[in-house]
């Protein structure tokens, strides 16, 4: 089985541009889960999707979002990135999501905001 | 508020020795589970062991093993006869059920394991 892959994994981009990654889940797996890790900050909870509609969201601002379509792939999108958004953005998969279930995280997408 | 703290910030060891990372966590729930993952230089976080808080039986899986105890909120993980390819970050995590899903893991910052000849 497959397991959790991220597009693209390197990404270059300058203050003010918007961006948007992808993460495709494990086959199955209808719950997609996205964390940011940064040096500083550690890794933290950026939100959650499950059945097209996130269901539970971190403590980011609506710079940052993000969808989930029927086939269960999600994107993440950050509008207006700043210097501070430079990060690993990891995504993980988990079926069917539920407090019993261990999360399966994907290679991450590095972001350089220069 | 949940918490999770790994005080190791890295730890160096010569392989063969065997190793145990802390994790001490911090939750006003129940019911939650405990996690410990891995992540090697490529990012990728693995997933090695979960426990619930309503089984602290403790286990060993190969070369890992685990010491669960409430009473002192810990969650410590042991690797025995440490390899070279054990190098990489360890992160403990931490998932309530108020939450309701699986996802909201809060980790710790992580343990810095290295593994030399």
């Amino acid at each position: 089985k497959a397991g959790v892959t991220q597009t693209p994994r390197y990404l270059i981009k300058t203050r003010g541009q918007q961006v948007t990654l992808s993460c495709s889940p494990i086959s199955g797996h209808r719950s997609v889960s996205w964390y940011q890790q940064t040096p500083g900050q550690g890794l933290q909870f950026l939100f959650e999707y499950f059945s097209e509609t996130q269901r539970n969201k971190g403590n980011f601002p609506g710079r940052f979002s993000g969808r989930q379509f029927s086939n269960s792939r999600s994107e993440m999108n950050v509008s207006t990135l700043e210097l501070g958004d430079s990060a690993l953005y990891l995504c993980a998969s988990s079926f069917p999501g539920q407090i019993t279930d261990t999360q399966y995280f994907g290679p991450g997408t590095r972001l350089t905001v220069l | 508020a949940q918490k999770v703290t790994q005080a190791q910030t890295e730890i160096s060891v010569v392989e063969k020795e065997d190793v145990t990372l802390d994790c001490v966590y911090e939750t006003r729930d129940t019911t939650y589970y405990l996690f410990w993952y891995k992540q090697p230089p490529s990012g990728e976080l693995v997933f090695l062991i979960r426990r619930n808080s309503f089984d602290e039986q403790n286990e060993i899986s190969g070369r890992y093993s685990w010491n669960f105890q409430k009473s002192t909120s810990s969650f410590n993980f042991t690797i025995t006869a440490s390899q070279v390819v054990d190098s990489a970050v360890y992160f403990c995590a931490l998932s309530e059920a108020w939450a309701g899903t699986a996802s909201k893991l809060t980790f710790g910052t992580g343990t810095r394991l290295q593994v030399t000849l």
